[in-house]
């Protein structure tokens, strides 16, 4: 079945530090990729998105390439600030089901 | 635009009761809604999706009798908990998805934090 495998936390970086969050799935056919972040006691909100091979999601600094012959989806962003603590989460939907396939969240504390 | 919204936010019961958690898309017609459960620093489990006018489809191990799930309109589902007990205390968030954003995306409610007591 499809699945996603995300890189395990807790990270913890300072201000301004450069971020990576490493995310390979498993998946028949042409998924569609996602990063969903959730704040703390907060529910999911879409970060950024991907549907097709080579696509680059992009939203408030963060990016992540959809990367078919890696199987890829890495979330980078430049310079964090301590707003971005949160919860990331990779997920996918098949392109032959409509169901999230999550991965286990990477939670990142950014220190000022 | 693609709002959802849970009611209520939290809510507190008596071990034996029976809660009802309210999921609406604001602004779209959701033809299918997710119910999610979150433990603590875990990831989201789905426990069921409900179509529009039609039954419910569980995830296994989901039980039905005690999580019910009801569709009845475009822009609203509801999750009863019923005889809950202290076991049944989590995070549940649902999400929606519509003709907005594609077939693929979905979006979520703020979640409604239940503790049985």
């Amino acid at each position: 079945g499809d699945s996603v495998t995300q890189m395990e936390g807790p990270v913890t970086l300072s201000e301004e530090a450069f971020l990576t969050i490493n995310c390979t799935y498993t998946a028949t056919g042409y998924p569609s990729l996602f990063w969903y972040v959730q704040y703390p006691g907060e529910g999911l909100q879409l970060l950024l998105k991907a549907t097709k091979a080579d696509d680059k999601g992009s939203n408030k600094g963060f990016e992540a390439t959809y990367r078919k012959e890696t199987t890829s989806f890495h979330l980078e962003k430049g310079s964090v600030q301590v707003s971005d603590s949160a919860v990331y989460f990779c997920a996918l939907v098949s392109s032959n089901d409509y169901k999230l396939s999550f991965g286990a969240g990477t939670t990142v504390t950014v220190r000022a | 635009g693609a709002v959802v919204s849970q009611h209520p936010s939290w809510v507190i019961c008596k071990s034996g009761t029976s809660v009802k958690i309210e999921c609406r898309s604001l602004d779209f017609q959701a033809t299918t809604m997710f119910w999610y459960r979150q433990f603590p620093k875990q990831s989201l489990m789905l426990m069921a999706t409900s179509n529009e006018g039609s039954k419910a489809t569980y995830e296994q191990g989901v039980e039905k009798d005690k999580f019910l799930i009801n569709h009845a309109s475009l822009t609203l589902s509801t999750l009863t908990v019923t005889s809950a007990h202290p076991e049944d205390s989590s995070f549940y968030i649902c999400s929606a998805r519509g003709l907005a954003g594609g077939y693929r995306e979905q979006y979520f409610g703020p979640g409604t934090r239940l503790t049985v007591t």
